[in-house]
């Protein structure tokens, strides 16, 4: 059986510009949740969703936005990217985002 | 607020028994997981504590106290393979925060 899948695995931007990163989670999985994971640090959590609603929120800002489709994939986006927003993007699944979470590969975005 | 801390880093030796500490204060508590990252991949699912005890699995185990908000991960008969970093996460209220993961434990096994 598949995994969690991200795409892309790498992504170049620079400032100002706007990203769309992608996952599909592990099939019968309908919880998606996002995070943030910058060099030496734990992830950071952005968001979760749940039978294409949002469920929680981390404290990012309004330039971080989220939606889960009718078949359970999800599209993390971010506005105006900062330099700071460098940083290794995971997608993790769950069956109803109680169970233990499976991470994806991540994306790997660099803002210059 | 959300606070969950761990060792930064670890050294021990192959075939060794080592025992990495997880303390936490969470609003709400629903299970608290243990997640192996080596260095440039995703995190691996470890472990799950949601009842004080142990639960063992093969050549790990993971201990709970709930009153004492307090984990540890057991890593017996130490692998090359092992040296990773480990992250403990709790999983919070189920609106907000929702899961909140520790800064991990980076662990070194020298021959």
């Amino acid at each position: 059986d598949a995994g969690v899948t991200q795409s892309p695995t790498h992504l170049i931007k620079t400032r100002g510009q706007q990203v769309t990163l992608r996952c599909s989670p592990i099939s019968g999985h309908k919880s998606v949740s996002w995070y943030q994971q910058v060099l030496g640090q734990g992830p950071q959590f952005i968001f979760q969703y749940y039978e294409k609603e949002e469920r929680g929120r981390g404290n990012f800002p309004d330039r971080f936005s989220a939606r889960q489709f009718p078949n359970y994939s999800s599209e993390l986006n971010v506005n105006a990217l900062l330099l700071g927003d460098s940083a290794l993007y995971l997608c993790a699944s769950s069956l109803d985002g109680n169970q233990p979470q499976h991470f994806g590969d991540g994306t790997r975005l660099s803002i210059l | 607020g959300q606070n969950i801390d761990q060792p930064t880093e670890m050294t021990a030796t192959e075939g060794a028994i080592v025992q990495i500490n997880c303390t936490y204060q969470t609003s709400g508590f629903n299970g608290l997981f243990w997640y192996q990252q080596h260095a440039g991949e995703a995190p691996t699912f470890l472990s799950y504590n949601v009842l004080d005890g142990l639960e063992e699995k093969g050549r790990f185990s993971s201990f709970l106290s709930r009153s004492k908000g307090y984990s540890y991960l057991l890593l017996k008969e130490l692998q090359m393979k092992d040296s990773a970093s480990y992250l403990c996460a709790v999983f919070g209220d189920n609106y907000g925060q929702n899961f909140v993961f520790g800064p991990g434990t980076r662990l070194s096994v020298l021959p």
